[in-house]
């Protein structure tokens, strides 16, 4: 099975609005990634946070790790039409895993 | 600076005929990857080279899958027989180096299995 998984597997907001999305993973990592895929389209990087860091900002875009939990968090503030896509966490560690993604949709 | 490339974008086929994808990583990249997503799942990779040795092939089905990254830059992934579950979008990574790197995506290739 993959190693991560996001929650929710859905989210609908509207525009200006705060997106948060979740990623719980299984073993020990080096790094986490999250990437987003607007549809038909390759995947961009968006941030990537190591594992002794906690928190890490990118314009509108902030991830949390919390390794005791094995988790990770994206929030992206001000939400636009164009931030419309799904997310996905991605971990390092001996292997590489993607999660399962979460699909999120901005009304304008 | 170019993207990664990837070819063809799309290709239907039908079950246990053969097909085989391309893919150029960013010049300069060591490492390279491929993963297939299949509609509604996150990328699974497939396998991953370093220079033109394999460092992960553990998830590929190596009874049907087969690639190869000759001198180190341009790979090539060939699926024969080809099945119908086979149906994905197959994608191509390249990074700079292998670990704690940000991976830069091709396009993919859209394969559909009739």
């Amino acid at each position: 099975s993959q190693q991560g998984e996001e929650d929710p597997q859905a989210l609908s907001i509207q525009e200006g609005e705060n997106a948060t999305m979740n990623c719980s993973y299984k073993t020990s990592i080096n790094n986490l990634q999250w990437y987003r895929q607007n549809s038909g389209r390759g995947l961009v990087h968006l941030i990537l946070i190591r594992s002794n860091e906690r928190e890490k900002h990118s314009g509108r875009l902030r991830v949390t790790l919390d390794t005791s939990k094995k988790s990770s968090s994206l929030l992206i503030t001000a939400s636009r039409a164009a931030d419309t896509a799904s997310y996905f966490c991605a971990t390092s560690g001996n292997q590489f895993y993607f999660g399962t993604g979460t699909s999120l949709t901005v009304i304008p | 600076e170019a993207g990664v490339a990837q070819s063809p974008r799309y290709k239907i086929i039908e079950k246990r005929q053969s097909v085989a994808f391309w893919c150029n990583p960013i010049s300069g990249h060591a490492t390279l990857y491929w993963y297939q997503q299949i509609l509604g799942q996150g990328p699974k990779l497939l396998i991953q080279f370093q220079n033109n040795g394999v460092v992960d092939d553990s998830q590929l089905p190596k009874d049907r899958f087969s690639a190869e990254r000759l001198k180190g830059v341009d790979s090539t992934l060939k699926i024969q027989p080809a099945k119908l579950e086979d149906s994905a979008v197959y994608l191509c990574a390249s990074s700079l180096r292998r670990e704690l790197e940000t991976q830069y995506f091709g396009p993919g290739t859209r394969l559909l299995v009739l």
